[in-house]
């Protein structure tokens, strides 16, 4: 059974950084590409970030470019997400996504993690 | 970037049939995939590439795609059906993945 399960949410005053991680089971981590989405209070979803199986290509939204920063340690199954410069907007729900598809069919995400919490707060 | 628009809300009756439509220029272009979220839970794969439903997806759930507008299809509605619907894209142009603001489905 496929099971992602995210960690590292929490209060965090603006400007501040966080580190979220992500634990997956239940598949052979290194043969997909991974996600992180996420979804602010009362709001719709938000594709936030993206990497390879292989890390050789990585993907951000613009409303997190040179403040995020994607990773993955094949070797642990786990993928992060560091968050630098935090803003009151980026409080959300953060979701780890499995990446599924292909460059001719398109991508989507198959499986999903049940979220975590960051709260950007003074 | 690329844009899908998404009504904020649709009703239907129970029994009845839903549709939910996502907007895009040239979306029949793209593969479209579309998601469920109940209150307080994580999204759900409920259609994939345009018409495809994953294991355990009730064969209720159809969609479609052509032109500027994909939809998502919902036959004999029934009240556990009530949740958010969002649909979603690859946009190949900037490797970027995109989703529709969300459709609230009530069911009356």
């Amino acid at each position: 059974e496929v099971q992602l399960v995210e960690s590292g949410g929490g209060l965090v005053k603006p400007g501040g950084s966080l580190r979220l991680s992500c634990a997956a089971s239940g598949f052979t981590f290194s043969s997909y590409s991974m996600n992180w989405v996420r979804q602010a209070p009362g709001k719709g979803l938000e594709w936030v970030s993206s990497i390879s199986s292989s890390s050789s290509y990585i993907y951000y939204a613009d409303s997190v470019k040179g403040r995020f920063t994607i990773s993955r340690d094949n070797a642990k199954n786990s993928l992060y997400l560091q968050m630098n410069s935090l803003r009151a907007e980026d409080t959300a729900v953060y979701y780890c996504a499995r990446d599924q598809g292909t460059v001719t069919t398109g991508y989507y995400f198959d499986y999903w993690g049940q979220g975590t919490l960051v709260t950007v707060s003074s | 970037s690329y844009v899908l628009t998404q009504p904020p809300s649709v009703s239907v009756a129970p029994g009845k049939t839903a549709r939910i439509t996502c907007g895009g220029n040239n979306i029949g272009s793209k593969s479209v995939h579309w998601y469920q979220q109940k209150p307080g839970q994580a999204p759900v794969l409920v259609i994939y590439y345009d018409s495809d439903r994953p294991s355990g997806i009730p064969e209720r759930f159809s969609g479609s795609n052509s032109g500027n507008t994909a939809t998502l299809t919902i036959s004999r509605v029934e009240a556990g059906d009530e949740a958010d619907y969002y649909c979603q894209v690859w946009d190949s142009s900037s490797d970027l993945r995109v989703f529709g603001g969300g459709t609230k489905l009530t069911v009356l």
